[in-house]
């Protein structure tokens, strides 16, 4: 298996929802991320996570909180956000401490009303 | 401070012609370089990397040539076909103690004309 799976593709939300985005791999890679993209910009890095614990976190607002349950899922739990936090949640996994191998799931669309 | 920027925002391309994207990058420290491809409505998809001890790597249809002295790559894609159509990042890579870190450049279009 060599594929990032996100779910939902698509999630739309309310402001006082909570909802949680969903990522997983089986490909053994030991650090996960989560990134933002806006339409017609490149991902921005949000978190890293080296071996199920969270190594890097890009000052991301507290309304996204984000999940290691186990080596191979990726949460991420979303509380109060505002319709600016409209984009496309990308997943990615790689081999930790290693340049190559990156590996990007589709991502999740997500809207907030 | 680290940042990696393309000088491009859309190529628009003859299909069948060679396509040259570039990207600009400030920290004389980067080690790694990707191009990725990114396809609308999907994530993005690896094309061709390079250390920075190398100048130039070929791939199939892909070259990407690394100017360390000017601090500029650029991803030249030969005999351009409607299936290139997309946008293009280049990315450093950076492993720190506390884990990887992959920055993207701002991205660039390319439109392949029939």
């Amino acid at each position: 298996d060599t594929e990032v799976t996100q779910t939902p593709k698509h999630l739309v939300m309310g402001m006082t929802n909570k909802k949680s985005l969903k990522c997983e791999q089986h490909m053994g890679h030991r650090a996960m991320y989560w990134y933002k993209q806006k339409a017609k910009k490149p991902p921005e890095l949000m978190f890293v996570y080296s071996y199920e614990k969270l190594s890097i976190n890009e000052s991301v607002p507290s309304r996204f909180s984000p999940e290691c349950p186990n080596s191979s899922l990726l949460n991420l739990h979303l509380h109060a956000l505002q319709p600016e936090d409209s984009a496309l949640y990308l997943c990615a996994s790689s081999h930790f401490g290693q340049h190559y191998g990156y590996t990007f799931g589709s991502g999740t669309r997500l809207t907030v009303v | 401070g680290e940042s990696v920027g393309l000088h491009l925002p859309t190529l628009s391309v003859q299909e069948g012609d060679n396509s040259i994207i570039n990207c600009a990058y400030s920290n004389s420290a980067s080690d790694y370089f990707i191009w990725y491809k990114q396809e609308s409505g999907k994530g993005p998809q690896f094309i061709i990397d390079i250390r920075s001890n190398m100048d130039k790597r070929q791939g199939q249809r892909v070259t990407v040539l690394l100017n360390k002295t000017v601090k500029h790559l650029s991803l030249q894609i030969a005999a351009t076909q409607p299936g290139d159509s997309a946008v293009y990042f280049c990315a450093e890579s950076r492993i720190k103690a506390a884990g990887n870190k992959l920055t993207f450049g701002g991205g660039t279009r390319v439109l392949v004309k029939p």
